[in-house]
């Protein structure tokens, strides 16, 4: 198999502070991780490319100061939003590479509110 | 830039019929395409793929039909059934070498009992 996992499934918090989300390949290593955004009744959107060791890669419009992320092991990626705004609330989803390019699998997703 | 799009944004059909989801991709330099359902508060679940050198492959319900000609993607579900009801998105690899899929608009399937 091949599953991956993120925590929390949702979250509120208050505009201002920093949210953390974990993704987690449970049964395989992932040296690549994505990190997308999807807002109600949209497609996802790409933010960042996270490599194992080494920095993420941010897509064209994406703040890499506000959305940090880090790929601290091969099983692990977490994106910190950082400052939160209302406007940051949206559905965060991970996804870990097995073995070959595109071969992704996806994360349940990560609902957050900033209130 | 590079995008991949759909034709129907909702799709209504009888429980027991086909379906037959269409996408439109942009990019002629794809060579990788991938189908994924999502259901309502989860994450994408890959159904099936298919690679440029083919036209079509199978799956368990799941035909996906590729023309490069015009650049055109569908996904054809047998016996449609409730549990398919979802929003269905295609993806393809565009033009890099990265791992990285673009992502079309995505259609919603609605079963009818």
């Amino acid at each position: 198999g091949a599953v991956v996992s993120q925590h929390p499934s949702r979250v509120i918090c208050k505009s201002g502070t920093s949210v953390k989300i974990e993704c987690r390949s449970l049964d395989f290593q992932a040296t690549t991780m994505f990190w997308y955004r999807q807002f109600p009744k949209k497609s996802l959107m790409l933010m960042a490319t996270s490599n194992e060791g080494s920095k993420a890669t941010y897509e064209q419009g994406v703040e890499k100061d506000k959305f940090l992320i880090n790929h601290a092991s091969l099983t692990l990626s977490t994106l910190t939003v950082t400052s939160a705004h209302p406007e940051d609330s949206s559905f965060y989803i991970c996804s870990a590479e097995k073995r070959a390019p595109y071969e992704q699998y996806f994360g349940p997703g990560t609902r957050l509110t900033v209130t | 830039g590079e995008s991949v799009g759909l034709h129907l944004p909702t799709l209504s059909v009888q429980e027991g019929d086909n379906s037959i989801i269409n996408c439109a991709y942009s990019n002629s330099a794809s060579d990788y395409f991938i189908w994924y359902k999502q259901e309502s508060g989860k994450g994408p679940q890959f159904i099936i793929d298919i690679r440029s050198n083919m036209d079509k492959r199978q799956g368990q319900r799941v035909t996906v039909l590729l023309n490069k000609t015009v650049k055109h993607l569908s996904l054809q579900i047998a016996a449609t059934q409730p549990g398919d009801s979802a929003v269905y998105f295609c993806a393809e690899t565009g033009s890099s070498n990265t791992g990285k899929l673009i992502f079309g608009q995505g259609t919603t399937l609605q079963v009818k009992p």
